[in-house]
Formats: C-alpha cells, sequence, structure tokens
C-alpha cells in the first residue's frame, strides 16, 4: 500500500538557517503530495501540494519538488524564522475511491533565535 | 465563515463509556474524514465519507462508527472507549469532486480513555 517515509526529527535550527526535510514515497500510479503545517494547539494547514511529476509548490518561503524519479518531496526554506517552529507533514494522497491522505510521521522544527 | 469545528474540545473519559465527537463544515464539500493523530505514527484515517449517505472504513476504523446524514455534520462515535482510544482525533473535508481537492483541517479534539 501507500507509505511515507519522513525524516525524524526533532529538527533545531537558528533563525536564517537553511531548512531541508526529507519526505520520500512509496505509491501505485500517479500521487498527489502535499506537505501540512501544524503550529502549537492547532489542527493541520496545507503549506503546499504537487499534482504531478517536476511540478513545484511554493508558499511563504517554502518549496518541494516532486521528483518521481527518486519518489521524493523534500521541504526547503532558505532562510527560517522563529515563527517557522512546528509541525511539519509530508502526505500523498492516492487514486483510490477514499481519496485519503497518507502521512509521515511528522518533524518537529525549532528554530531559536 | 467558519470551516470546519469540533467539538468537544478535550474530553476526559472513563473505559466503556460511550462518546460522540462532533464535526461541522460549512464549505459544503462533499467528503468528510475522521483522523487520529499519535505520536510517531503521524495521522491515520479512521473512516471516511464521499458524500451524504455514505462512508467507508480506513485505516484504522475498530472501535469507531460514523455517519452522514447530510452534508455538513460527520459525527464520530466510540461506542465502548478503551484506554488505546486516548487520542487527538481531527476532522478533515474536501471538494473531491475536483481533481487537485485540498483537505481542510478543524481544531481537533483531545480524547483522554482513562
Amino acid at each position: 500500500g501507500d507509505s511515507v517515509t519522513q525524516m525524524e526529527g526533532p529538527v533545531t535550527l537558528s533563525e536564517e538557517a537553511f531548512l531541508t526535510i526529507n519526505c520520500t514515497y512509496t505509491a501505485t500510479g500517479y500521487p498527489s503530495l502535499f506537505w501540512y503545517v501544524q503550529y502549537p494547539g492547532e489542527g493541520l494547514q496545507l503549506l503546499l501540494k504537487a499534482t504531478k511529476a517536476d511540478d513545484k509548490g511554493s508558499n511563504k518561503g517554502f518549496e518541494a519538488t516532486y521528483r518521481k524519479e527518486t519518489t521524493s518531496f523534500h521541504l526547503e526554506k532558505g532562510s527560517v524564522q522563529v515563527s517557522d517552529s512546528a509541525v511539519y507533514f509530508c502526505a500523498l494522497r492516492g487514486s483510490g475511491s477514499a481519496r485519503q491522505l497518507t502521512f509521515g510521521s511528522g518533524t518537529q522544527l525549532t528554530v531559536l533565535p | 465563515i467558519a470551516g470546519i469545528t469540533q467539538a468537544p474540545t478535550s474530553q476526559i473519559l472513563a473505559a466503556g463509556r460511550r462518546m460522540t465527537l462532533r464535526c461541522t463544515q460549512d464549505m459544503r464539500h462533499n467528503a468528510m474524514y475522521w483522523y487520529r493523530q499519535d505520536l510517531g505514527l503521524g495521522l491515520r484515517l479512521i473512516h471516511y465519507s464521499n458524500t451524504a449517505g455514505t462512508t467507508g472504513k480506513g485505516e484504522v476504523p475498530d472501535g469507531y462508527s460514523v455517519s452522514r446524514a447530510n452534508t455538513d455534520d460527520f459525527p464520530l462515535t466510540l461506542a465502548s472507549a478503551v484506554p488505546s482510544q486516548t487520542s487527538v482525533y481531527f476532522c478533515a473535508s474536501s471538494d473531491s469532486k475536483r481533481s487537485t481537492d485540498t483537505q481542510y483541517f478543524g481544531p481537533g479534539t483531545r480524547l483522554t480513555v482513562l
């Protein structure tokens, strides 16, 4: 079945550092890929998405490129801020009837001033 | 526009008790979902509904039931709660008729079963 493997955390960075959170997936067909962010005490919010190979999703300075050849969707940001501290989830949506999301285990990011 | 609301925000429940978690959306989305979030496991799908009047089982459906009497509401019921159902529960909805549908999540319900 579908699965998502996500870089384990926690990750601690200084403000303005470069961020990479790795995500690889296993799925049949052509899944859509997502990054969700969860701020403390809140629900998940969509950060960015990509629906086909070589698409780049971007939002709030974050980027991720759908790489079918390496089955990856790594999240990057050139300069993180304290306000980026949150848990980040990589997810895919397959082509099944449920159209459910399959999530990675989440990566806790803490950015220090 | 409220989006998705969930109630209660948190609950402590004795094992063996019945509990219904409420979820309401005002976006007229056809599809709704219930996930549970456990540390180190991400979110796992419990049940889903593609349209009012239909439901389906997700990855971890045992011990839970759902109903979808109308478009807006999707309650999740624990008939006889057990400690392993201690978790944070998230409801989500989407317009799944769109090829690039996005799931929108509620704020969650933190449930503790003692």
